[in-house]
């Protein structure tokens, strides 16, 4: 499928578990990034990738580890979930100076 | 970091109207975008629209407008002609170049399309 995708679109998983949410696209963009959207807060920059092995942190990094090693995957780890982590993750893509489309999202509760 | 301010959690207008959602930011830069977002219960995040800072002249894409005004710092998004499909999450966001193109996002405005 072209564009932008996420997976799990849902996940419930428990206070202390590593979590991986998965993000791919098909632009080749060189850009990449994962926000999180939390009632009251609109969406908060996580992390950001600006080419293969190369990310940086965001507002929000604490909790949270990063990889990207094909320009097309941008995977986010949570690696000891806790409940305050009880959000919906969204994963973007852009090119140098263009406009960021966003995924489906994914919703993740931490019991 | 800027920060983006969206003064109306909610707002309402009727099928056919017009309504106007507002944007404050604040910046320190020259060279920045300004954009729109729609998030309907889908929770799909559509882009509406984008303002280049180097551009006096406002964005227009079909029914949505917007009035950039730079010395002021507002950014506000006009929809005409309100549909019931126009019925989400509004966001302003904020890109500067400095940070690696991330966007920073206003709290939201609500928008309810009564028929």
């Amino acid at each position: 499928d072209a564009g932008i995708t996420q997976s799990p679109r849902y996940k419930i998983t428990e206070t202390g578990r590593q979590v991986t949410l998965m993000c791919h696209q098909t632009w080749s963009h060189s850009y990449m990034f994962w926000y999180r959207q939390d009632l009251g807060h609109g969406l908060r920059l996580i992390y950001y990738s600006a080419a293969a092995d190369i990310t940086d942190k965001g507002e929000v990094p604490d909790g949270y580890v990063v990889s990207r090693s094909k320009t097309e995957n941008f995977p986010l780890t949570l690696e000891s979930a806790t409940r305050s982590q009880t959000s919906v993750y969204f994963c973007a893509s852009s090119e140098q100076g263009f406009s960021q489309f966003f995924g489906p999202g994914t919703r993740l509760t931490v019991l | 970091a800027q920060t983006v301010t969206q003064s109306q959690p909610e707002m309402s207008v009727q099928e056919a109207e017009t309504v106007t959602l507002s944007c404050t930011y604040d910046t320190s830069e020259s060279d920045y975008y300004l954009f729109w977002y729609k998030q309907p219960p889908s929770r799909q995040m559509i882009l509406v629209i984008r303002q280049e800072a180097y551009k006096q002249q406002n964005a227009t894409e079909n029914r949505f407008s917007v009035n950039f005004q730079k010395a002021a710092k507002s950014f506000s998004l006009k929809i005409s002609d309100s549909q019931l499909g126009d019925a989400a999450m509004y966001f302003c966001a904020y890109r500067s170049p400095n940070s690696g193109y991330a966007l920073n996002f206003g709290k939201g405005t609500s928008l309810l399309v009564t028929p």
